[in-house]
């Protein structure tokens, strides 16, 4: 049983589209990060949230901590955010490791 | 800083050999991890170090894979022998501060092709 399970696994958008990614975790967390990897391979950083919402440039992740979710949106998408998308978190009581999302891969259409 | 470095970038080898991987974190970070991506299982822990000192090694998947850390800046991921099942990236990664919630800064990965 995976503790983050995140939705679409995979999502193909319009440019400019506002674009959603979803992750649910089934246990409390201490915090619940955000990563970006590109075709390339390089995995990222975006955001780290414990509570309510950040916001950088186009992208602007929230969390809801009593209903154990978090979304990631894109406003304006462009072809440049094409990557997958990964939802990862430090679980309560369990040490120092991330517990990652599946994963969502998108794809932006020009 | 120049990041998180791993070396080999690509390494592709016969089954039954024997692969090292090899990661430098960050200087003064405190914490390392390996992780290892597959289409199939996504991405997956497989040991980590607090203090050059191996905290929860139970990703590792058998016996046949050891991770050293001899010092802070260097570790070690070594897989004996190596089967083409093995075949992953597998990514380092350090963070600053072990008992925090913080940012993990990942390396490029080492694509291994076990043939």
């Amino acid at each position: 049983k995976n503790e983050v399970e995140q939705s679409p696994q995979n999502l193909t958008a319009q440019e400019g589209e506002f674009i959603t990614i979803n992750c649910s975790y089934s246990v409390g967390i201490s915090a619940l990060h955000w990563l970006q990897q590109h075709p390339g391979g390089g995995i990222v950083s975006l955001f780290m949230l414990s509570s309510g919402k950040k916001k950088h440039g186009r992208l602007i992740a929230t969390i809801n901590i009593q209903e154990k979710h978090s979304s990631l949106h894109i406003t304006a998408s462009h072809p440049r955010d094409s990557a997958v998308y990964i939802c990862a978190v430090y679980l309560k009581n369990t040490g120092n490791q991330f517990y990652f999302g599946t994963g969502t891969s998108l794809t932006v259409i020009p | 800083d120049a990041g998180v470095i791993q070396s080999p970038r690509h390494e592709v080898t016969e089954m039954g050999q024997e692969v090292t991987l090899r990661c430098k974190p960050i200087s003064g970070h405190n914490s390392l991890f390996w992780y290892r991506q597959t289409m199939m299982r996504g991405l997956e822990l497989l040991i980590y170090f607090n203090n050059n000192v191996p905290i929860d090694d139970s990703g590792m998947p058998e016996d046949r894979f050891s991770a050293k850390m001899p010092n802070a800046s260097f570790s070690t991921l070594k897989i004996q022998p190596s089967e083409p099942r093995d075949s992953a990236v597998y990514f380092c990664a350090s963070k600053t501060r072990v008992q925090s919630y913080n940012e993990q800064f990942f390396g490029p990965g080492t694509r291994l092709t076990v043939l």
